[in-house]
């Protein structure tokens, strides 16, 4: 059955630089979203994202967060400046179409900024 | 925006008995109601979602019941088993393009064998 996966796994970066998170969404799916989970703490929806630009964001999607699809398969989440709060785990999610809600979430990146 | 809340923050219950977790949301906008299991350290997995126009849906020992009117929804789970040991969170979403969901804070469910 295919499957969102994301790399890398894990990130440990340092306050300020900037981190590259990579997905790859389901092939025939159109719609592509991000989501992070804090420890602990619930889903958080970032950002959607279809045909090719950003469909709707939330108010923690600020100027720092930036997403990207460079080529036809590969779903990116650039934070610019990252700070001590941005250590989370960052879900990549796809669907197939906007009549078929369920969305298949990534196995997560971790993200630790020092 | 959207507000969901989810109830209990936790809950305990010995294998073979009912389990029940209840959320509310606020957008009377929304219409489509996911619930996701997720276990330690891995991704939220779908197990089972309801659209506004349906009341209840069932899927083996699994289901959930949506009252459109009082906005609120709530998942079963009968016949409880160790390994259904996990966070649950529900989640809102209204029909528009961008699908956007919104999650409740999660139930953390304990079956004791």
């Amino acid at each position: 059955e295919p499957e969102v996966t994301q790399t890398p796994s894990h990130q440990v970066t340092q306050m300020g630089q900037e981190v590259i998170l990579r997905c790859v969404p389901i092939s025939n799916h159109l719609y592509f979203y991000w989501y992070r989970q804090i420890l602990g703490q619930k889903v958080e929806f970032l950002v959607s994202f279809y045909n090719n630009e950003i469909s709707e964001k939330s108010e923690i999607f600020d100027d720092q967060f930036s997403v990207e699809r460079p080529d036809g398969s590969n779903f990116t989440l650039k934070i610019r400046s990252t700070k001590l709060e941005d250590s989370a785990m960052y879900f990549c999610a796809s669907s197939e179409n906007h009549d078929q809600e369920t969305q298949y979430f990534g196995p997560g990146t971790r993200l630790l900024v020092l | 925006g959207e507000n969901v809340e989810q109830h209990p923050s936790t809950l305990s219950v010995q294998e073979g008995d009912s389990a029940v977790i209840k959320c509310t949301y606020s957008d009377s906008a929304s219409n489509y109601f996911p619930w996701y299991k997720q276990e330690l350290g891995k991704r939220p997995q779908l197990i089972i979602d309801i659209r506004s126009n349906v009341g209840e849906k069932k899927d083996q020992r699994i289901a959930v019941t949506l009252n459109k009117t009082a906005k609120h929804f709530s998942l079963h789970i009968t016949e409880t088993q160790p390994e259904d040991s996990a966070v649950y969170f529900c989640a809102a979403s209204p029909n528009t393009n961008a699908g956007k969901s919104t999650f409740g804070d999660g139930t953390t469910l304990t079956v004791k064998p």
